[in-house]
């Protein structure tokens, strides 16, 4: 079993829609966990640390639960901009970081 | 501030052949990753570095596979003899600490072909 799994999409979605994505961890004895996004052909750059509390950055909205090892990521009134790969890294209690195989989203005018 | 530099950014090799990938993360910072990305898939581990030490290659294959960080600072990873499997998307990682809290800032990685 991997250590994360995630849908790989694509989550093809019209401007201004609200898309959400999760994404499963194994291990319950998980740190930290974050949503990293990648450009197609690009390196990934961290989106949002996810804290237990649930968190949000403008349109971005992360929540974890810890009960169900689930991490989920919405996205509101999406723009063009941001189709690209989501990837979900969970940190286990090794310090060792696991990157899921990323769920791509296609936002269409 | 100057980002993690890697090099080079593409690399062409026939099988057997050796290779190396540099590293040059950003300033002041203490762990260094080395991922291996893999078309469709995530980064995976190979190995990471607080200072000089690996402190996790529990991934690498080292029967093909090396690095090294000698002054703590940039860092190489080698591969000899390739193998056709080999090619993938090389990246490396720096981040300010190994308390795991901080953030990975990627270089723009390093593609190989292996033919």
């Amino acid at each position: 079993r991997k250590e994360v799994e995630q849908d790989p999409g694509p989550f093809n979605v019209p401007e201004g829609a609200t898309v959400a994505f999760n994404c499963t961890y194994s291990n319950s004895a998980s740190q930290s966990f974050f949503w990293y996004r990648q450009d197609c052909r690009k390196e990934p750059k961290l989106l949002m640390s996810v804290y237990s509390s649930g968190n949000e950055d403008g349109r971005f909205t992360a929540q974890l639960n810890r009960a169900s090892q689930y991490i989920s990521l919405l996205i509101r009134d999406s723009k063009l901009s941001d189709s690209a790969t989501y990837l979900c890294v969970v940190r286990n209690n090794f310090n060792k970081f696991y990157f899921g195989s990323g769920t791509k989203l296609n936002v269409k005018p | 501030e100057a980002g993690v530099v890697q090099s080079p950014r593409y690399k062409i090799i026939e099988k057997k052949q050796p290779v190396a990938f540099w590293c040059n993360p950003i300033s002041g910072h203490n762990t260094l990753y080395w991922y291996l990305q893999n078309l469709g898939q995530g980064p995976e581990l190979l190995i990471r570095y607080e200072n000089e030490e690996a402190v996790d290659d529990s991934q690498l294959p080292k029967d093909r596979f090396s690095a090294e960080r000698l002054k703590g600072v940039d860092s190489t990873l080698k591969i000899q003899p390739a193998e056709l499997g080999d090619s993938a998307v090389y990246l490396c990682a720096s981040s300010p600490s190994d308390r795991g809290q901080e953030t990975q800032y990627f270089g723009p990685g390093t593609r190989l072909l292996v033919l």
